[in-house]
This record gives structure tokens, C-alpha cells and sequence, in this order.
């Protein structure tokens, strides 16, 4: 079966950097997104992987490895309004998109 | 600019009681689609639409129906509501042209069917 791991919950502090992780197994593999929901909003995209390497915007990155089936969304110079969840997805060969359960950042001052 | 608009946000059902779901969108998107949003669960699509006068299932379909009524509008409905129908529903959108996962939502409609 297709699956998305990622973990359920992290804690940072603000100020500081946070990886967020997420592994794949899916038939195929024809990109990967991470997008942003904060608690009771839509999910807003925040990047977009299909080839392997990192993808920085701003304060955010990116990071895929196609041959571990990995990706890692990391976060710098946190604040508090980063606090939400993260969700990773990924399409596959068929080009339907496969959603992780997304992972709950808290922040802390 | 608007995006993507879902009516209503909020909604209790009785069991067994129909409601429909409308989504419009300002974008000139040519896909539109309908996900349901569980807690532990990643978003599950239900149908979609790929233009005017199209839709397809997706992966979990039973129980719902939908109509592409125009390019800005999409509905979703449910004829007879089941309790396993409570659930935070999104539709989204996007662009024939863009990435496959670029996709733009709407603020959700929440449902509780009792």
C-alpha cells in the first residue's frame, strides 16, 4: 500500500531551527509538496520537490533524497506564528496525490 | 481576491438528512476537487473535476455526489448523512497548467451529523 510517515507532534522554541520529517512509500514518484495549515484554516502550500537537493524560500527549506523515499521540511528563526501543522504529500506514478497526516509544530516563547 | 469560497462553514445533520456544499472559485481554475480532513488522517480526496461537465471518483466516493456546474463551481452532496460523514470538508483548486499538488483551498465546511 502507499503510505506517508511523518511524526504526530514537535515542540520548539522560538528563535530556534526545527526539521520536520516525512518517508514515502508509493507506487512511483512525481513530486513532493509540504504545505502549511494552521488550526482551523485551509492548508496553504510551501514548496514543492522533484528532484533531489534543497529548496530554500526564505525562512523555509526543503530538502528530498528520492532513493530514501525522504524529505525533511526545515523551519529557521522560528515564530510564534509558525505554530501549526505540516503537511507532507506526495504524487505518484498515476499522478494522484498521497497526503501524510501532517505533523503539530508548538512553539514556545 | 476571493480564491476559493466554500458555503456554508458550518453545519449539523440528523442522520439521514441531505445537504449540499458549494465551492466556488475566482482563479479560472480548470481542476477542482473535494477532500474530507479527519483527525490522524491525511486529507482523503472524494471527487473531483478536471473541467466543465467532468468529475471522477477519488479514493473514498461512497456516500457523496458532486456537479462541476460551471468552471468557478462545484458542489457536494450528500443525499442521506451518516454520522461516518462527520468530518471537516475542503475543496480546492488548480490550474491546468500548474504542478499537480500546487493546489489552493477553501476555508473548510465543517459537519457534524448526529
Amino acid at each position: 500500500g502507499q503510505n506517508i510517515d511523518q511524526p504526530t507532534e514537535m515542540t520548539a522554541t522560538e528563535g530556534a531551527i526545527v526539521q520536520i520529517n516525512c518517508t514515502y512509500q508509493t507506487s512511483g514518484f512525481n513530486g513532493l509538496f509540504w504545505y502549511q495549515q494552521h488550526a482551523g484554516e485551509a492548508p496553504t502550500f510551501l514548496s514543492y520537490n522533484v528532484l533531489d537537493g534543497l529548496e530554500e524560500k526564505g525562512r523555509f527549506s526543503s530538502f528530498l533524497s528520492r532513493s530514501k523515499g525522504y524529505s525533511y521540511l526545515l523551519l529557521k528563526e522560528l515564530q510564534m506564528k509558525d505554530s501549526a501543522s505540516y503537511l507532507c504529500a506526495v504524487t505518484d506514478s498515476n499522478y494522484q496525490l498521497i497526503w501524510g497526516a501532517g505533523t503539530k509544530l508548538i512553539i514556545k516563547p | 481576491n476571493a480564491g476559493v469560497t466554500q458555503t456554508p462553514k458550518f453545519r449539523v445533520l440528523k442522520t439521514g438528512q441531505s445537504m449540499t456544499l458549494l465551492c466556488a472559485q475566482d482563479m479560472n481554475h480548470e481542476y477542482m476537487y473535494w477532500y474530507r480532513q479527519d483527525p490522524g488522517m491525511g486529507l482523503r480526496l472524494i471527487h473531483y473535476s478536471v473541467g466543465e461537465g467532468t468529475t471522477a471518483k477519488g479514493e473514498v466516493p461512497d456516500g457523496y455526489n458532486v456537479s462541476r456546474l460551471n468552471k468557478r463551481e462545484f458542489s457536494l452532496r450528500l443525499e442521506s448523512a451518516a454520522p461516518s460523514q462527520t468530518s471537516v470538508y475542503f475543496c480546492a483548486s488548480r490550474s491546468a497548467g500548474g504542478e499537480i499538488g500546487e493546489l489552493f483551498f477553501g476555508e473548510g465546511s465543517r459537519l457534524t451529523v448526529l
